[in-house]
């Protein structure tokens, strides 16, 4: 079982902060590290797909980092605001099988 | 619109019905997902499609059966359920089943077992 563990569990954070979260995962056999955005009543959004360690990618004012051999990703919002609030999942998978997720993170961003 | 269309949005069952959940894609993709979310539970995978086969069962209860008649069809029908199994259910598909490709989900069916 590939346990993918993301924290904080929830976090709230004033408009124009910027933040992070982490996401800790089994690094053998590693194979791709996804994260999506889910807002409530909303499908999950794809943010980004990483596949080789230290890969960085961003999107606007988020962004992600991966580190494959000790098995954790960064996801960062830079100057968050309200349209953030949202679940951030983080996702992995080895080789030939299906995406395992985390619990996820919820942001609350007040304005 | 992520392109991937699922119905109904909200459904009540009894334990002795028969029921069944509705996914539909647009994008053109070969592969098609059932992920669960229970509350306090990350999404788990129930099933896979590949290009109409299925390619992982993630040790699911009988009582959920899938069924892909074509690429851009997937249906899981219900049959018998348990409150437990009271959860929402996620529709996914990809353009290939590698596991570098991104999700597009559908909106989820909240599915409320009395």
């Amino acid at each position: 079982i590939l346990n993918v563990e993301q924290s904080p569990q929830s976090l709230h954070v004033q408009e124009g902060d910027s933040t992070n979260f982490t996401c800790s995962f089994p690094s053998s056999n590693f194979y791709a590290l996804h994260w999506y955005r889910w807002e409530t009543a909303k499908s999950p959004e794809a943010l980004f797909v990483m596949t080789l360690n230290g890969d960085e990618k961003k999107k606007g004012r988020i962004s992600a980092t991966l580190n494959t051999k000790e098995g954790y990703s960064y996801l960062y919002i830079k100057g968050s605001q309200p349209e953030d609030s949202a679940t951030y999942l983080c996702a992995r998978n080895q080789a030939g099988t299906a995406l395992i997720f985390g619990k996820g993170t919820t942001l609350s961003v007040s304005s | 619109e992520t392109g991937v269309t699922q119905t109904p949005r909200h459904l009540v069952m009894g334990m002795t019905n028969k029921k069944s959940l509705k996914c539909e894609q647009h994008l053109g993709h070969n592969a098609m997902y059932w992920y669960k979310q229970s509350a306090k539970k990350p999404l788990e995978l129930m099933f896979v499609y590949s290009l109409e086969e299925r390619v992982e069962n993630n040790s699911v209860p009988s009582r959920f059966s899938p069924e892909c008649p074509n690429s851009s069809h997937l249906f899981l029908h219900l049959h018998t359920l348990q409150p437990e199994d009271s959860a929402l259910y996620l529709c996914a598909s990809s353009q290939n089943r590698a596991t570098n490709e991104k999700l597009f989900f559908g909106s989820g069916t909240q599915l409320s077992v009395l």
